[in-house]
């Protein structure tokens, strides 16, 4: 247990629609970070958050958006769901420069 | 940004045998650097990591890893294995500023040990 949770665990959508991600961080940790894994691959970088502020962001289309709160909890946002969007969607949260944590994941299955 | 390289994917051993795993990555300056497992059906879980230091790093379930700046290696070692270390290992160094220092995961070893 790293005490990062994920919800929901499972979501199945169809192609256009929208979906929304969430995480909660373990206590003290100001910074979230989402990554998509799709199947047999590593995990690739999506953005990342740092008190409420996007300060990092990886190869992905601006219709995947995300949140923080003041709580340093995170949402994750999809719109315009595509087939390829079908993957793990992993959070993971720290503290500063230093080891990231992560939960359990949303497995989101697009058809 | 430093990227990283695994070069064996998919790796199969019998129980007790000794287990390398190569991780290479691309940047010349400060590297920090991560090995993760993910088991079947678990999260990733920090194996090690190296910061600064000893470049010989212990971890947990008696994984080791050793930071070769010469060679921009951090290859994963376990002198015998078990089948319980079964699961997808990731290497990853922490990314560049634009990133925010996320980690950029390499494509990952899968490890399968046989009986």
């Amino acid at each position: 247990e790293t005490g990062v949770t994920q919800s929901p665990t499972h979501l199945i959508k169809t192609r256009g629609q929208q979906v929304t991600l969430r995480c909660s961080s373990q206590s003290g940790h100001n910074t979230v970070s989402w990554y998509q894994q799709a199947l047999g691959q590593g995990p690739q970088f999506i953005f990342q958050y740092y008190r409420e502020e996007e300060n990092g962001r990886g190869n992905f289309p601006p219709r995947f958006s995300g949140l923080q709160f003041p709580n340093y909890s995170s949402e994750l946002n999809v719109n315009a769901l595509e087939l390829d969007d079908s993957a793990l969607y992993l959070c993971a949260s720290r503290r500063a420069a230093d080891t990231q944590y992560f939960g359990p994941g949303t497995r989101l299955t697009v058809l | 940004a430093q990227s990283v390289s695994q070069h064996n994917h998919h790796v199969i051993l019998s129980e007790a045998a000794s287990l390398e795993l190569g991780c290479n990555y691309s940047y010349g300056g400060t590297v920090n650097l991560f090995w993760y497992v993910q088991y079947p059906g678990q999260h990733l879980q920090l194996l090690l990591k190296y910061f600064s230091g000893d470049p010989l790093v212990k971890g947990i379930k008696g994984f080791e890893a050793e930071f070769i700046k010469s060679k921009f290696s951090f290859n994963l070692r376990k002198p015998s294995v078990q089948w319980s270390d079964t699961a997808e290992y990731f290497c990853a160094p922490f990314g560049d500023s634009n990133s925010g220092y996320a980690l950029n995961f390499g494509k990952g070893t899968s490890l399968l040990v046989t009986p």
